[in-house]
């Protein structure tokens, strides 16, 4: 069967780093989404990975290992506002995407 | 300006009743989709449609039903409620299929 890994809840504090694991069994591999989701709205787009590396934007950067079926989600400098769940989404080889269960991040003073 | 905008934002009802959330995007996008979000939080595909034509179709019941008058345009009809049918239903579309979604505001159904 297909699915995502990613742990269910972390807690960082205000301006810390946290790192955020996605691992993945898909039948084929086209690319690896995030999304981060706040309580009660819809998800928006974070990143999108397709080849191995990291992918930065601002204090969010993205790494994929297509090898390990790896991917994690590294936020600095955390904000309060950063609490939030952080999906993790694959594409598989018929386009299809499978979606995680999602990390839920507590932000603390 | 709304880009994905679904109606009802919040929808309670009777077992056994039949209900629609509509669903507009005014991106221009090609491809439009229906998500189930459940208790648990998995997002769960439904139904895709791109340029009209329904491409994802996952087994959920013949109850639900989606319409795509036009590109812009991705209503979902539910006959026959079921309290398991409780859920928040996300419409979302993308520019290329798949890619980057963009969703609307979810419209949570909670069937009594």
């Amino acid at each position: 069967g297909q699915n995502i890994d990613q742990p269910t809840e972390m807690t960082a504090t205000e301006g810390a780093i946290v790192q955020i694991n996605c691992t993945y069994q898909t039948s084929g591999f086209n690319g690896l989404f995030w999304y981060q989701q706040h309580a009660g709205e819809a998800p928006t787009f974070l990143s999108y990975n397709v080849l191995d590396g990291l992918e930065e934007k601002g204090r969010f950067s993205s790494f994929l290992s297509r090898s390990k079926g790896y991917s994690y989600l590294l936020l600095k400098e955390l904000q309060m506002k950063d609490s939030a769940s952080y999906l993790c989404a694959v594409t598989d080889s018929n386009y299809q995407l499978i979606w995680g269960a999602g990390t839920k991040l507590i932000i603390k003073p | 300006d709304t880009a994905v905008s679904q109606t009802p934002k919040y929808l309670v009802t009777q077992m056994g009743n039949d209900k629609s959330i509509k669903c507009e995007q005014n991106l221009g996008h090609d491809t439009m989709y229906w998500y189930k979000q459940d208790s648990k939080k998995f997002l769960k595909i439904m139904f895709s449609y791109n340029n009209k034509e329904l491409i994802i179709n996952e087994t959920v019941p013949n109850r639900f039903s989606p319409k795509s008058p036009d590109k812009a345009h991705l209503n979902l009809h539910i006959n026959s409620l079921e309290l398991g049918d409780s859920a928040v239903y996300f419409c979302a579309s993308s520019q290329a299929f798949p890619g980057e979604l963009f969703f609307g505001e979810g419209s949570r159904l909670t069937v009594l």
